[in-house]
């Protein structure tokens, strides 16, 4: 079974820390996701590479950056964490190829005080 | 840019039926899948359709028309299990990637 890896499950930080969220694919997928999900707005799309070392602005970028060293790893980093950016945080990898498919973890659910 | 419409809330009967609608409106449409996540977990896929017509898997059938830009998740003998949030989500072609671009989500809710 894929499996995709979200390193913290709760995390409270203050605002302007630095916040690093990691994400890691144990099924050599091509592509990797960062979507945040909040109450009546859905799934918005950050971040996403599709390849190491490759990275393209989601819908939502502002505020966020992500690195991508190595194919199984994606990471998502607040530079400045804000209130606004209080959260859940969803990474998600597909196989490259013609398929609707997402496997996400398990969420990071992220409070900014 | 894309958009996606489906309802808010759906409250259906145990055993019955119920359909979750979903338009859409985008550019370089290549699939509509759908996505269960039940409360405090993750979005776990259903079903994608690339073609138009009707796939099914066991309970669930999902639909696409892409003359009308729509599609719908059915759902069949309805467990109290099937309560959950469902998500429509359509794959466009963006900046040399393939992405998911998702709808706000039905919250289904099952009654006895």
């Amino acid at each position: 079974d894929v499996k995709v890896t979200q390193s913290s499950r709760y995390l409270v930080k203050r605002t302007g820390e630095k916040v690093f969220l990691e994400c890691v694919q144990d099924m050599d997928h091509e592509n990797m996701f960062w979507y945040r999900q909040d109450p009546g707005l859905g799934l918005r799309l950050i971040y996403f590479s599709y390849d190491v070392k490759m990275k393209e602005k989601g819908d939502i970028p502002e505020g966020y950056s992500v690195s991508r060293e190595k194919k199984e790893r994606f990471s998502l980093i607040l530079e400045s964490a804000s209130t606004n950016q209080t959260s859940m945080y969803l990474c998600a990898s597909r196989p490259g190829g013609a398929t609707g498919e997402l496997f996400f973890g398990e969420g990071s659910r992220l409070t900014v005080l | 840019g894309q958009s996606l419409e489906q309802p808010s809330e759906v409250t259906a009967v145990e055993g019955a039926i119920v359909q979750i609608n979903c338009t859409y409106q985008t550019s370089g449409f290549y699939g509509l899948s759908w996505y269960q996540q039940h409360d405090g977990g993750a979005p776990t896929f259903l079903s994608y359709n690339a073609l138009d017509g009707l796939e099914e898997t066991g309970r669930f059938s999902s639909f696409l028309s892409r003359s009308d830009s729509y599609g719908y998740l059915l759902l069949q003998e309805l467990q109290m299990k099937d309560s959950a949030s469902y998500f429509c989500a359509v794959r466009d072609y963006k900046a040399g990637a393939n992405n998911l671009f998702f709808g706000t989500g039905t919250r289904l809710t099952v009654i006895p």
